[in-house]
């Protein structure tokens, strides 16, 4: 069955205090994997696609990486306008895409 | 670019009534779902169309129903409204193996 686990299921930090989310999948043959930016009371916004082990994103803060099994999104010298939860999202054959629960983030300014 | 609008934003039924969740995108996207969220459980997946006139069920179908007559408008359809559908929903759009665009949400409470 396919599955996507997100760690932590929680995560404080200070501001300034850089650290990752992990996002571990099991899916038969995997066409692509989302990040995603949730605010409360709003839809998921998207962030990243990456295809392939070895790709690695970045947008501002964040760099999305993936490996074969996982894919990490790192985080360096947060903000609190970063608090938010992040999803994860892979694509497996055909047109459905599973997501993660998601990893609540919240700076401390 | 209004990209993907929802209506109502909060609705609240009684148990055996029935709404239209309608959801339009403006931006010629062949691919659209309907997703619902609940605490703690992530985004579950109701419906889904590739394209007009053709819909498929998601993991949880049960209670709802689409339809897909235009590229730009999905409406999920609850007929007999049941408290296990207390949820927030969500309508989103994409181009196929691309990145979705989510409306904003409905949050719908069932009493």
């Amino acid at each position: 069955e396919d599955q996507v686990t997100q760690s932590p299921e929680a995560l404080r930090l200070q501001e300034g205090e850089s650290s990752s989310l992990n996002c571990s999948y099991t899916v038969s043959g995997l066409r692509g994997l989302f990040w995603y930016r949730q605010d409360p009371g709003k839809g998921p916004e998207f962030l990243f696609t990456l295809y392939s082990a070895g790709e690695e994103k970045e947008k501002e803060r964040l760099k999305a990486t993936l490996t074969k099994k996982e894919s990490f999104l790192h985080i360096t010298a947060p903000k609190p306008e970063d608090s938010a939860t992040y999803l994860c999202a892979v694509q497996a054959s055909g047109d459905k895409i599973i997501f993660g629960k998601g990893t609540r983030l919240h700076i401390l300014p | 670019n209004a990209g993907v609008t929802q209506t109502p934003k909060f609705r609240i039924l009684k148990i055996g009534q029935s709404m239209t969740l309608q959801c339009t995108q403006d931006m010629n996207h062949n691919y659209m779902y309907w997703y619902r969220q609940d605490p703690g459980m992530g985004l579950k997946l109701i419906y889904y169309s590739v394209g007009a006139g053709i819909t498929d069920k998601g993991e949880v179908p049960n209670g709802y129903n689409v339809s897909r007559s235009t590229t730009e408008d999905f409406p999920l359809r609850l007929e007999l409204a049941a408290p296990s559908q207390t949820s927030v929903y969500f309508c989103a759009s994409s181009f196929r193996d691309a990145g979705y665009t989510f409306g904003s949400g409905t949050r719908l409470t069932v009493v």
